[in-house]
């Protein structure tokens, strides 16, 4: 299953509420899951089955959608959350969207 | 805490086998879960490569299977890719991480770049 992620690039200011996008090409029943990734830091887990938080996150962090349509809102955004962010479905083995890098504006 | 730990070569020539390692602390990986590899390529595209259950059965992806093998060593609590036939399309960073029941990687390694090239 393909997984397409958008923008791949997104400039945004501190206090900012985030939004990012992840299209699946078919659908995968809410098993996508989000990371965040930060440079040379192995990736860390955010969301699983669309909206459930991982223990530990931050609660600005929040995951939506159903069907093929998914999305990742930081609901202020933290200079500490600079990062790309991919996805990943689990619905069928499992693929990765090609992330998108967030930087400050 | 759990903490992954790829290690291995970072340069494998063509044709030839590339192997990691994956060091496990924190867990033991015959208590539970699947431990997996997956690799990222220049470009960002990722690729689930396979897994060793916690009883030490393997699943690989299809694209794969000819060439992948994963095994373990229970007494130092570690897992292992063996990638054979390797080309300069296998260039990536390679990642170990854990499955959780769920299918999502709940943690991961830091990764190690690999470079195939003559």
């Amino acid at each position: 299953i393909q997984m397409t992620q958008s923008p791949s690039l997104l400039s945004a200011s501190v206090g900012d509420r985030v939004t990012l996008s992840c299209k699946a090409g078919q659908n995968i029943n809410n098993y996508l899951a989000w990371y965040q990734q930060k440079l040379g830091e192995a990736p860390k887990l955010l969301i699983y089955n669309a909206n459930s938080l991982q223990t530990g996150i931050p609660s600005r962090f929040s995951g939506s959608g159903s069907g093929t349509d998914y999305t990742l809102t930081i609901s202020s955004l933290q200079p500490e959350d600079v990062a790309t962010y991919f996805c990943q479905q689990y619905n069928s083995w499992t693929t990765f969207g090609a992330g998108t890098k967030l930087e400050l504006k | 805490e759990i903490q992954l730990q790829e290690s291995g070569p970072g340069l494998v020539k063509p044709s030839q086998s590339l192997s990691l390692t994956c060091s496990v602390t924190g867990y033991t990986i015959t208590s539970g879960y699947d431990w997996s590899w997956i690799r990222k390529f220049p470009g960002n595209k990722m690729e689930w490569m396979g897994y060793i259950s916690y009883s030490g059965s393997t699943n690989y992806n299809p694209s794969l299977k000819s060439r992948i093998s994963i095994t373990r060593d229970t007494s130092k609590n570690q897992f292992f890719l063996q990638l054979n036939s390797v080309t300069t399309e296998d260039t990536a960073t390679y990642y170990c991480a854990r499955i959780t029941t769920w299918g999502t990687f709940d943690y991961w390694g830091q990764g190690v770049m690999v470079t195939v090239s003559s």
